[in-house]
């Protein structure tokens, strides 16, 4: 199974900041990871998917990159509505599908 | 526009069988190029995918709930369900039914919160 590593745990910023998220993975997911955004109470959004594609209504301050075993999300400016958790998936080798542990983005 | 609703008991005792339903709407569970999943997320945890299956009966499971566990289809009724036996205070988490599109979770339910207690 493919294990995905999200650091930082926390990331403490402030609103037009930018934020940089990682996902590291055990093996290589291919372009295979996308990225969630929880608030609370809510269930997960799916905001990019295969690495770097935004979902359809995802602000484009919302990018992904990266391949093989590194991934990256980046909110090139943070607004008030940003503040959340966001967790990595990979869907490269299924089953099982896996998520990383989560990011807490924080004020 | 596509919805999700899940349904069941918020209250399940230890030893006993946790039963899901899944209600579709807005959309057809006999889309050729959708799988249906449920993943849950025990309080303040992340997220675990729980199994995935095909509207032609399909399935693909968690390993480590593979013997507890069972989903079906009713396409009649537009609903997937989850059964899962022999619960424990582990169990107890957020359960979320999502729609599921080239292995990436592209439509959520609200979902539901089940508590394992006696």
């Amino acid at each position: 199974e493919i294990v995905l590593t999200q650091s930082p745990a926390t990331l403490s910023l402030s609103p037009g900041e930018r934020a940089t998220l990682s996902c590291r993975a055990s093996e290589s997911a291919s372009s295979y990871v996308a990225w969630y955004q929880q608030k609370p109470g809510q269930a997960p959004r799916l905001l990019i998917y295969d690495s770097s594609h935004r979902e359809t209504g995802v602000p484009a301050r919302f990018s992904g990159s990266g391949s093989g075993t590194d991934f990256t999300l980046t909110i090139s400016s943070l607004e008030p509505e940003d503040f959340a958790v966001y967790f990595c998936q990979q869907r490269h080798r299924w089953p099982p599908l896996t998520f990383g542990g989560g990011t807490k983005v924080e004020i | 526009q596509l919805q999700l609703q899940e349904s069941g008991p918020g209250l399940v005792k230890p030893s006993e069988t946790l039963s899901l339903t899944c209600t579709v709407s807005g959309g057809s569970i006999t889309s050729s190029i959708h799988y249906w999943g449920w993943i849950r997320q025990p309080p303040g945890k992340g997220l675990e995918w729980i199994g995935s299956m095909f509207y032609s009966g399909t399935t693909h499971y968690n390993a480590s709930l593979k013997s507890r566990l069972t989903m079906s289809v009713d396409t009649s009724k537009n609903q997937f369900s989850l059964k899962l036996t022999s619960v424990t205070a582990a169990d107890t988490a957020a359960y979320y039914c999502a729609r599921q599109w080239r292995g990436y979770f592209d439509n959520w339910g609200q979902g539901i919160l089940v508590i394992v207690s006696s």
